[in-house]
């Protein structure tokens, strides 16, 4: 069974710009959240959906935005793009998120912002 | 709120020692309690889990972890080290009340091994 797999794996944009970034969770996982990643804040909580929801979201500002598509394929967007948003995007899928389910991560977006 | 605490950001080991990587957390329930390991430019993998039942947890790699209500601990251990241990780990705890799988980690332990 084919892992999670996040696109692209590498992005350079400039400051004020928009990206998106997609996962595409394991077959049959219906819970993707996603995580960044820096070396001083280190992992925090994006955001987590479930069959399309947003179930919960980290205490990010409104520029940081996601979604989850029918196939339980997932986005996230971050709009005016600043330098802070250096960070490797780290996404995970598990099966009905339900706490206790094993979550699979994928090799993560790393993002440069110039 | 929930936190978790890695004490030792860096740790040394020869390859064949014992290793013992802490673990300590904040929570108001008996949590879930997770270890990853991340090599560098990878994602993260699953060590091992502690949900309930057995404190002491066998995980993937020859590791363990044991789980210590009384002092808030979930510390990892192996007893021989090999130098392909050497990356960051990471410890993390979910809630075993919520239905979610919302992670927090701890600020990682990097690991070098040498020979």
């Amino acid at each position: 069974k084919a892992g999670v797999t996040q696109t692209p794996r590498y992005l350079i944009k400039t400051r004020g710009q928009q990206v998106t970034l997609s996962c595409s969770p394991i077959s049959g996982h219906r819970s993707v959240s996603w995580y960044q990643q820096t070396p001083g804040q280190g992992l925090q909580f994006l955001f987590e959906y479930f069959s399309e929801t947003q179930r919960n979201k980290g205490n990010f500002p409104g520029r940081f935005s996601g979604r989850q598509f029918s196939n339980s394929r997932s986005e996230m967007n971050v709009s005016t793009l600043e330098l802070g948003d250096s960070a490797l995007y780290l996404c995970a899928s598990s099966l009905e998120a339900s706490g206790g389910d094993t979550q699979y991560f994928g090799p993560g977006t790393r993002l440069t912002v110039l | 709120a929930q936190s978790v605490t890695q004490p030792d950001i860096h740790i040394t080991v020869s390859e064949g020692a014992s290793l013992e990587l802490r673990c300590n957390y904040s929570y108001g329930a008996t949590p879930y309690l997770f270890w990853y390991v991340q090599s560098p430019g990878q994602g993260l993998q699953l060590l091992l889990k502690y949900f309930s039942g057995d404190t002491l947890v066998q995980g993937i790699k020859g590791f363990e972890a044991e789980f210590k209500r009384s002092q808030s601990s979930f510390n990892l251990r192996k007893p021989s080290v090999h130098w392909s241990d050497a990356a960051e780990y990471f410890c993390a705890v979910g809630s075993s009340t919520d239905n979610t799988d919302k992670l927090i980690f701890g600020t990682g332990t990097r690991l070098q091994v040498f020979p």
